[in-house]
């Protein structure tokens, strides 16, 4: 297996443009997660899906931030209009299951700049 | 507050030399306790996992304790490598909280 793919690995895009970044989960896990990470604040959970629907969402930080996961092997993160201070690393990661003691498998990151 | 703590923030040692990373945790409730090895540029990988009845876990030259009564755990490394030259994050479960990482770096 591939593990999970992200994509693209890099992003510079100007404030006020839209940023879509895309995800391919292992296939079979039913479980998907998106994260975002900083230096400041290290890694923290954005919104995770079961079976393409999304269960809880209270981590994306506003309203311009969207994710949807049309089917089992795609998910899609969305910034609209990206600022600055969304410029992070974002991970997708899926799992078997989310029994606390399944394991997320991450995948490489998208690092996103916003000038 | 559920929050998880690590440290050093940061850790410099010679190959060949041992260290322990710490993790303290005020997370309820409280589930289990993962160890991820974090390369640069690389998205985060499981080394261990700690459920509330182990004390003591190894994986190679990795060693995890955890104290559920002080709610604390450590990570230790054996005879360092360059290749543990990486970023060790702490994640505490029920809730998926983690800690902002010790960067381990090991030079010859």
């Amino acid at each position: 297996d591939a593990g999970v793919i992200q994509s693209p690995r890099h992003e510079v895009t100007e404030m006020g443009q839209e940023v879509t970044l895309r995800c391919k989960p292992i296939s079979g896990h039913d479980y998907l997660f998106w994260y975002r990470q900083t230096m400041m604040r290290g890694l923290e959970l954005l919104i995770y899906f079961n079976n393409n629907v999304p269960i809880d969402d209270s981590g994306m930080p506003e309203d311009r931030f969207s994710a949807k996961m049309p089917n089992a092997s795609f998910s899609t993160l969305k910034i609209q209009p990206s600022e600055p201070r969304d410029s992070a690393v974002y991970f997708c990661a899926s799992s078997s299951g989310v029994k606390a003691a399944n394991e997320q498998f991450f995948g490489p990151g998208t690092r996103l700049t916003v000038l | 507050k559920n929050q998880v703590e690590q440290s050093p923030q940061s850790l410099i040692i010679l190959e060949g030399k041992n260290c322990t990373l710490q993790c303290n945790y005020t997370v309820s409730p409280f589930s289990n306790l993962r160890w991820y090895k974090q390369d640069t540029g690389r998205g985060p990988v499981s080394l261990t996992i700690m459920t509330f009845s182990e004390n003591t876990k190894s994986n190679g030259r990795y060693t995890a304790t955890l104290d559920a009564d002080t709610k604390q755990s450590s990570l230790h490394i054996t005879a360092s490598q360059l290749s543990d030259s990486a970023s060790y994050i702490c994640v505490v479960r029920d809730k998926l909280i983690f800690g902002t990482g010790t960067r381990l770096q090991v030079f010859p």
